[in-house]
């Protein structure tokens, strides 16, 4: 069967490693899933989106996948680097411009 | 790149005083949301506004909470009566269409003494 990656509220790992963060999102009518990088006194950042209609999407560094099935979302940051370390937040929408509901954030450490 | 702007960056005010945020959205955005953190807690919608009025809002936004577009470059948060529990940070976010991700500001931090 396949696994479900946990939550986990923090991640450590050593620079140049790859990172997976994982989501397990709540409402099964959501459409569109965002990951937001959030620094010490700082807001959240746009880091990747993607809506449901794919189960994944690639940006510089960064990958989404999304599992409908088992409503999982997860990130993965390859050559994880020292500026990399955040905390990261999943975000999900079930409407167009409507209000944004987050996941528990996971702290990601990197070390060099 | 454009910004949302917020101000100030650090209110501290009596219980039971009103507190006004403040938020510049990016200039072309037509969308706009307030949310609050809670220190180490994660991230709760409050309100959404469009066309200068309310679009959704949250069981947090009850009647202590007011949203106002007073020009067309400030989005406004009002918190009246505030109490010890509205410590938190509060953000603006905005969005262009519909078809793109919501942009947030860096927060103001709420301190209720």
């Amino acid at each position: 069967g396949e696994s479900v990656g946990l939550h986990l509220p923090t991640l450590s790992v050593q620079e140049g490693d790859n990172s997976i963060i994982n989501c397990a999102y709540s409402n099964s009518a959501s459409d569109y899933f965002i990951w937001y990088k959030q620094e010490s006194g700082k807001g959240p950042q746009f880091i990747i989106d993607i809506r449901s209609n794919m189960d994944k999407r690639q940006g510089q560094r960064v990958t989404v996948l999304l599992n409908k099935t088992v409503k999982h979302l997860s990130l993965q940051i390859a050559a994880t680097q020292p500026g990399d370390s955040a905390v990261y937040f999943c975000a999900e929408t079930s409407g167009a411009g409507t209000a944004l509901i987050f996941g528990k954030g996971t702290t990601l450490s990197v070390s060099s | 790149e454009p910004e949302v702007t917020q101000t100030p960056s650090h209110q501290v005010t009596q219980m039971g005083q009103e507190v006004i945020l403040r938020c510049v959205p990016i200039s072309n955005h037509l969308y706009f949301y307030w949310y609050r953190q809670i220190l180490g807690q994660k991230v709760e919608f409050l309100v959404s506004f469009y066309n200068n009025e309310i679009s959704e809002k949250s069981e947090i936004f009850d009647d202590q909470f007011s949203v106002e577009r007073p020009d067309g470059s400030n989005f406004t948060l009002k918190i009246r009566s505030t109490k010890l529990e509205d410590s938190a940070m509060y953000f603006c976010a905005s969005l262009q269409d519909l078809n793109q991700p919501q942009h947030f500001g860096d927060g103001t931090r709420l301190s209720i003494l």
